[in-house]
């Protein structure tokens, strides 16, 4: 069974520009949750979602926002990029929303 | 607000020495808590998933424990390889309510541990 993948590896970006990072999760799963990761902060919940639906949301500004399509593969966007955003950015699947999460490789995100 | 907290952030042991990776957390209402591996420039590798009604679970040389009341898990791991070198995090998840809100993960920073040859 495929893992989780997620496109780009890999993204440099200058502020203020915008991005939009995908995620496709193990096939039969219907929840995707998004992670930042940074050295400093470790790693912070961004949002979940579920049958295409929000089911929570981490303290992150309103320039970060998310979706889920039908077949349950999920895209992040982030407007008006800062240089703190340069992180690596997690997507993890999972069959429900309390289930063991299995994370893809994650998308660097580099913002100059 | 759940904290969980991993000490020390960084470990070296000699090969072939059992070790203990601790994990606290402030909120004791958690539906599980979950171990994972990071190596470096990757994603994470769940390891083991513990429910709350649950005391410990085992794979392989990895044994992880949880007592609730004391808002504690430990990860055991027996006999350390080199090939265990990576970052240890846990993350746990919060009771559930109604709603399904308040039920994100809720990571640690982790421990870096380092396995000498």
């Amino acid at each position: 069974k495929a893992g989780v993948t997620q496109t780009p590896r890999y993204l440099i970006k200058t502020r203020g520009q915008q991005v939009t990072l995908s995620c496709s999760p193990i096939s039969g799963h219907r929840s995707v949750s998004w992670y930042q990761q940074t050295p400093g902060q470790g790693l912070q919940f961004l949002f979940e979602y579920f049958s295409e639906t929000q089911r929570n949301k981490g303290n992150f500004p309103g320039r970060f926002s998310g979706r889920q399509f039908s077949n349950s593969r999920s895209e992040m966007n982030v407007s008006t990029l800062e240089l703190g955003d340069s992180a690596l950015y997690l997507c993890a699947s999972s069959l429900g929303t309390v289930d063991t999460q299995y994370f893809g490789p994650g998308t660097r995100l580099t913002v100059l | 607000k759940q904290e969980v907290t991993q000490i020390p952030a960084a470990l070296s042991v000699p090969e072939g020495e059992n070790l203990v990776l601790n994990c606290s957390f402030t909120d004791s209402a958690i539906y599980n808590l979950q171990w994972f591996r990071q190596d470096p420039g990757k994603g994470l590798t769940s390891l083991l998933l513990i429910q709350s009604s649950q005391r410990e679970q085992t794979s392989g040389r990895l044994n992880a424990s949880l007592d609730k009341s004391s808002g504690r898990s430990t990860l055991y791991i027996a006999a350390s390889q080199p090939g265990d070198s990576a970052t240890y995090l846990c993350a746990v998840r919060r009771a559930r309510a109604n709603t399904g809100a308040n039920s994100k993960l809720t990571f640690g920073k982790g421990i870096t541990l380092s396995v000498r040859p």
